[in-house]
């Protein structure tokens, strides 16, 4: 089946400091990834839309310049969280759809998520 | 302003018992809906999704409902194992690859 692999899982960093997050489609091609961030005990709430080869399109509220977003290629999307702070501390997830399968109604298979600490 | 909501924060339920976990949503242009499991500090793993076409839908011990005019769902686990226990979260989406709007989620214990 479709694999999403997201690299670091977890990853602790200084404030101040910059930090990426890579996001891989390993067996499929996504034109389209999500990026989102959990909260202790919320909901997923979706952050960005990478599109490969164009700019990503960002939630309201979302600071486009300190999440940057980069989806280079078909498989691979990376958001850096640039000048860290403690309230970025969280649970960033990616996400993408394996729409080969001709159907649009395809569950979003996700990566294992990368758990930002920043001191 | 939720599209989609998980009422009920959490639920225990006695092994080989039924498990039912209900989800809300408000937009009606919301057409495929997924259930995902999701232990702490890891992603979501899919479980089972209902298009908006169909009002049920089985896989093994997993049955979700749909009711249209209601805008509700609910996933049934029967029988509940203990190996069951996580975070379940409803999701809902529009056609066409688009992103998923996630409910809070519900914390299911299944007690030996």
């Amino acid at each position: 089946g479709a694999v999403v692999s997201q690299h670091p899982s977890w990853v602790i960093c200084k404030s101040g400091t910059s930090v990426k997050i890579e996001c891989r489609s390993l067996d499929f091609q996504a034109t389209t990834m999500f990026w989102y961030r959990q909260f202790p005990k919320q909901s997923l709430m979706l952050m960005a839309t990478s599109n490969e080869g164009s700019k990503a399109t960002y939630e309201q509220g979302v600071e486009k310049d300190k999440f940057l977003i980069n989806h280079a290629s078909l498989t691979l999307s990376t958001l850096t969280v640039t000048s860290a702070h403690p309230e970025d501390s969280s649970f960033y997830i990616c996400s993408a759809r394996d729409l080969s399968r001709g159907a649009s109604d395809t569950e979003a298979f996700f990566g294992q998520g990368t758990r930002l600490t920043v001191v | 302003d939720q599209q989609v909501k998980q009422n009920s924060p959490s639920l225990s339920v006695q092994e080989g018992r039924i498990s039912i976990l209900n989800c809300d949503y408000t937009n009606s242009m919301f057409d495929y809906f997924l259930w995902y499991k999701k232990y702490p500090a890891e992603g979501p793993t899919f479980l089972i999704s209902i298009s908006s076409i169909k009002d049920k839908n089985e896989d093994g011990r997993f049955t979700v409902f749909l009711n249209k005019s209601a805008k509700h769902l609910s996933l049934h686990i029967v029988p509940s194992q203990p190996g069951d226990s996580a975070v379940y979260f409803c999701a809902a989406s529009v056609e066409g690859n688009t992103p998923l709007v996630f409910g809070k989620g519900t914390r299911l214990s299944v007690i030996a």
